[in-house]
């Protein structure tokens, strides 16, 4: 298996406040992405890096930040967090091949927002 | 626009008999074809893939065949277990200018339950 962990596996938050995913690899690999799962919607993307300090948009990328600042870790932040972000969050990562398109997944973290 | 469409679920089966999940697509040029399954509480996992027209892609007893003139890449399993239940997601590769641009679109995914 991919060594891939996901920070927190579970979450329970309030509309408004600020909320930080973590996803944490050890395989060096340089493409990460974030999507969110919902029921109906398959996975979509939220936001992706292609290196450090290099990320860009996904087809879902309103009210979502993210950061790269080293190889092993990107961060998902949901600036102020709504009802319609209660979803499922998986981190996925790919490489180190030169066609990055198979792609390997974290276990979600599952956040809820009242 | 890229796209790709997947039968509706869930599927029920009895064990050993015959699966079939349709997957069909909408894209630019020749993307990779994904099929990805996700047990319960789990991540999503590679099942198989195939990267150009007429490749089979094949594993652990399941097989799907790139068609570019029906844009189809149907998963198909002879005899299924009850540990095969899960929910499957057919995906493709989105290409720009210069190839693959490492990001995948999703079916909203077939939930699968086998009954012994």
């Amino acid at each position: 298996d991919a060594g891939i962990t996901q920070s927190p596996r579970h979450k329970v938050t309030e509309t408004g406040t600020p909320v930080t995913l973590r996803c944490h690899q050890t395989e060096n690999h340089r493409y990460m992405y974030w999507y969110r799962q919902d029921p109906g919607h398959g996975l979509r993307l939220i936001h992706y890096s292609y290196g450090v300090k290099d990320t860009d948009k996904g087809e879902v990328s309103d009210g979502y930040s993210v950061s790269r600042s080293k190889t092993e870790d990107f961060l998902l932040t949901l600036e102020s967090a709504t009802s319609s972000q209660t979803s499922v969050y998986f981190c996925a990562i790919s490489g180190p091949t030169s066609a990055p398109y198979e792609q390997y997944f974290g276990p979600g973290t599952r956040l809820t927002v009242t | 626009g890229n796209s790709v469409t997947q039968m509706e679920g869930p599927v029920t089966l009895s064990e050993e008999a015959f699966l079939t999940i349709n997957c069909t697509y909408t894209a630019t040029g020749y993307p990779s074809l994904f099929w990805y399954v996700q047990y319960p509480g789990e991540g999503l996992q590679l099942l198989l893939k195939a990267t150009k027209a007429d490749d089979k892609g094949s594993n652990k007893g399941f097989e799907a065949t790139y068609r570019k003139e029906t844009t189809s890449f149907h998963l198909e399993k002879g005899s299924v277990q009850v540990s095969d239940s899960a929910v499957y997601f057919c995906a493709l590769s989105l290409l720009d200018g210069s190839g693959n641009t490492g990001k995948l679109i999703f079916g909203q995914g077939t939930t699968l339950q086998v009954k012994p």
